[in-house]
């Protein structure tokens, strides 16, 4: 089955700082990947999506200038927090969308990062 | 815009029973899909079962079936011979046909007991 990465699985970073998280579609091309947040006992948000070259759609509420998001390969996409703080810390979730069949997709999640803003 | 409800914040269920999963959501599309994902401690994202709207016949895998509901927009999730494997966080997600974004319910904890 279709395979998605995410590195590193778990970071922590000082407050100010910039981090970085890759999301990889390993045995399939993703034209599009979907960047998810998770706060603790919470359900996934949305943050926004990202579309091989051409710029994220973020959702309402999401800073753009902090989340920054390129999609540069069609099996790459990253994620920066910038001038990260502690509210940042939270689980972060790549999926990568794939066309599964009779032209119907299905998205496959990563394993998460866990993000820590001390 | 796509709203997804899970009116169960937990549940439990005893080892070989069977329990049920409610999810209702509210969509102008016609065409979509809906899922059931399974959270483990681990946290990765695993999914138990798929339902596209234009099917009548609801989805059946193994042990997990749904009852799809299009006009009254629920799609609970029945698993049959509850395991204790199956303890997880349940998320029921709604898809849109043409641009894909996934929306979750708040999540549905379930405990299986031995």
């Amino acid at each position: 089955g279709a395979v998605v990465s995410q590195h590193p699985s778990w970071v922590i970073c000082k407050s100010g700082t910039s981090v970085k998280i890759e999301c990889r579609s390993l045995d399939f091309q993703a034209t599009t990947m979907f960047w998810y947040r998770q706060f603790p006992k919470q359900s996934l948000m949305l943050m926004a999506t990202s579309n091989e070259g051409s710029k994220a759609t973020y959702e309402q509420g999401v800073e753009k200038d902090k989340f920054l998001i390129n999609h540069a390969s069609l099996t790459l996409s990253t994620l920066t927090v910038t001038s990260a703080h502690p509210e940042d810390s939270s689980f972060y979730i790549c999926s990568a969308r794939a066309l599964v069949r009779h032209g119907s997709y299905e998205q496959y999640f990563g394993p998460g990062t866990r993000l820590t803003v001390t | 815009a796509q709203t997804v409800t899970q009116s169960q914040p937990e549940m439990s269920v005893q080892e070989a029973e069977t329990v049920t999963l409610s999810c209702t959501y509210d969509t102008s599309e016609n065409n979509y899909y809906l899922f059931w994902y399974k959270q483990p401690p681990s946290r990765q994202m695993i999914l138990v079962i798929r339902q596209e709207a234009y099917k009548q016949q609801n989805a059946t895998e193994n042990r997990f079936s749904v009852n799809f509901q299009k006009a009254a927009k629920s799609f609970s999730l029945k698993i049959s011979d509850s395991q204790l494997g199956d303890t997880a966080m349940y998320f029921c997600a709604f898809m849109n046909y043409n641009n894909n974004d996934m929306r979750f319910g708040a999540g549905t904890r379930l405990t299986v007991k031995p």
